[in-house]
């Protein structure tokens, strides 16, 4: 089956803690978005990344931070510094069509709650 | 600066109903929107899209919705509501830059359905 696949689906953090959320996309898609959704507050826009060895940051990215050594994977961790994680992280990519125009595809999400 | 605005937080329609959500959205070039449907605890489906060309497109689930440039609107319709259409409906803009696209997000409306 091709799609995007988020884990784990809950993740609990300690305080002080790093923890990394993993995303996977088997649609040979080129880039891939990381969001963050808080109820009431649509999703907002953390990391993104067009392709390999290559991303820029969202609206708000302190406190995270991302990798992307391959096509498929870009992970997201959140550091002790993101001192209000809970939330629910989405994932997603997309494949650059004619005229630039974009579709994103999002996988099913993972909740980081706080210990 | 680029927004998405859904002014309704929470609606509620009877099922068999018909059903049109609202979004405006401010953005200074030619948008692309998007309509995004979400289920508790769920990620993100595309229901769909505008890009260019005809202003009245068709989804997936019976949905469509029309863009209106003059009103800086991209209103969700459907004729007759199931109760499996409750849900989340989020409303998006592609926002281009030199960088690629990303997308702004409406608060979201929340659909009831009531029999």
């Amino acid at each position: 089956d091709g799609g995007i696949t988020q884990s784990p689906k809950y993740l609990f953090r300690k305080e002080g803690q790093n923890v990394t959320l993993s995303c996977e996309q088997n649609l040979n898609h080129d880039a891939m978005y990381w969001y963050r959704q808080d109820p009431g507050q649509g999703l907002r826009l953390i990391y993104y990344s067009q392709i390999v060895n290559d991303f820029q940051k969202g609206d708000i990215a302190e406190g995270y931070s991302v990798s992307r050594e391959k096509k498929e994977s870009f992970p997201l961790t959140v550091t002790s510094a993101q001192k209000n994680p809970t939330a629910f992280y989405l994932c997603a990519s997309s494949i650059r069509g004619y005229g630039g125009q974009e579709t994103q595809y999002f996988g099913p999400g993972t909740r980081l709650l706080v210990l | 600066a680029q927004s998405v605005t859904q002014p309704d937080i929470h609606i509620t329609v009877s099922e068999g109903a018909s059903l049109e959500l609202r979004c405006n959205y401010s953005y200074g070039a030619t948008p692309y929107l998007f309509w995004y449907v979400q289920s508790p605890g769920q990620g993100l489906q595309l229901l769909l899209k505008y890009f260019s060309g005809d202003t009245l497109v068709q989804g997936i689930k019976g949905f469509e919705a029309e863009f209106k440039r003059s009103q800086s609107s991209f209103n969700l319709r459907k004729p007759s509501v199931h109760w499996s259409d409750a849900a989340e409906y989020f409303c998006a803009v592609g926002a281009k830059n030199q960088a690629g696209t990303a997308l702004i997000f409406g608060k979201g409306t929340t659909l009831s359905v009531s029999s």
